[in-house]
């Protein structure tokens, strides 16, 4: 039961460059989330998906998309990388009900 | 705008000290508390949730308390292994699934 994964671990971009990041999970879980950690300002939701096919927009979502094609997988993407993109990047899950938010080990990227 | 707050922002303790974080929150009518522990270079932990004042959860020499403004988590004789960074979170009330968290405690446990 590997939990969350994310690929890839590391990645440094050129702006204006684009990259998609994959997250699994293998726990079943209904909902999964895409955030951003940078130093001082803590975790910041980018989207979320509360079911396949479906995705909404969180706190910070400008520059990024997602898709959610199949329950297992959440991708983010970055269509044209900017250097404030430069940050940590971490999917989450969870069960329907609760909200107790199980993560990845994260995916560090710099944008140059 | 969903608000909170952690102190202190780093803490240092000898082993077997124990000590308090605080996180203070303004939310909008509030569904859950989180308590999380990151270590250095991996994603958080889950330890706790809580969802209403007075309630209190506990493992192992980690205690989480919650009142109408803040919660605490209580560290009981600590051991170095306990260093890291502790994260607090709220969801309210009507936000479909919006965590807002803390900008972290660094706790630094010495031999």
């Amino acid at each position: 039961n590997a939990g969350v994964t994310q690929t890839p671990k590391f990645r440094v971009l050129k702006t204006g460059q684009s990259m998609t990041l994959l997250c699994a999970q293998d726990m079943n879980h209904e909902y999964m989330y895409w955030y951003r950690q940078d130093p001082g300002m803590g975790l910041r939701l980018i989207h979320y998906s509360v079911g396949e096919g479906t995705t909404a927009k969180g706190e910070v979502p400008d520059g990024y998309n997602v898709s959610r094609l199949k329950k297992q997988n959440f991708l983010l993407g970055l269509e044209s990388a900017a250097p404030s993109q430069t940050s940590v990047y971490f999917c989450a899950s969870s069960r329907a009900y609760y909200n107790e938010q199980f993560f990845g080990p994260g995916t560090r990227l710099t944008v140059l | 705008e969903d608000q909170v707050t952690q102190s202190p922002e780093a803490l240092r303790l000898q082993e077997g000290e124990s000590s308090s974080l605080n996180c203070s929150y303004t939310v909008s009518g509030l569904r859950g508390l989180f308590w999380y522990r990151q270590d250095p270079g991996k994603g958080p932990e889950f330890l706790f949730t809580l969802y209403s004042a007075g309630e209190e959860k506990e493992k192992e020499r980690l205690k989480a308390t919650l009142t109408k403004k803040e919660s605490f988590l209580h560290i009981t004789a600590p051991k170095p292994e306990d260093s890291a960074t502790y994260l607090c979170a709220v969801q309210a009330s009507g936000s479909a699934r919006q965590l807002t968290f803390g900008s972290g405690t660094q706790l630094t446990v010495l031999p």
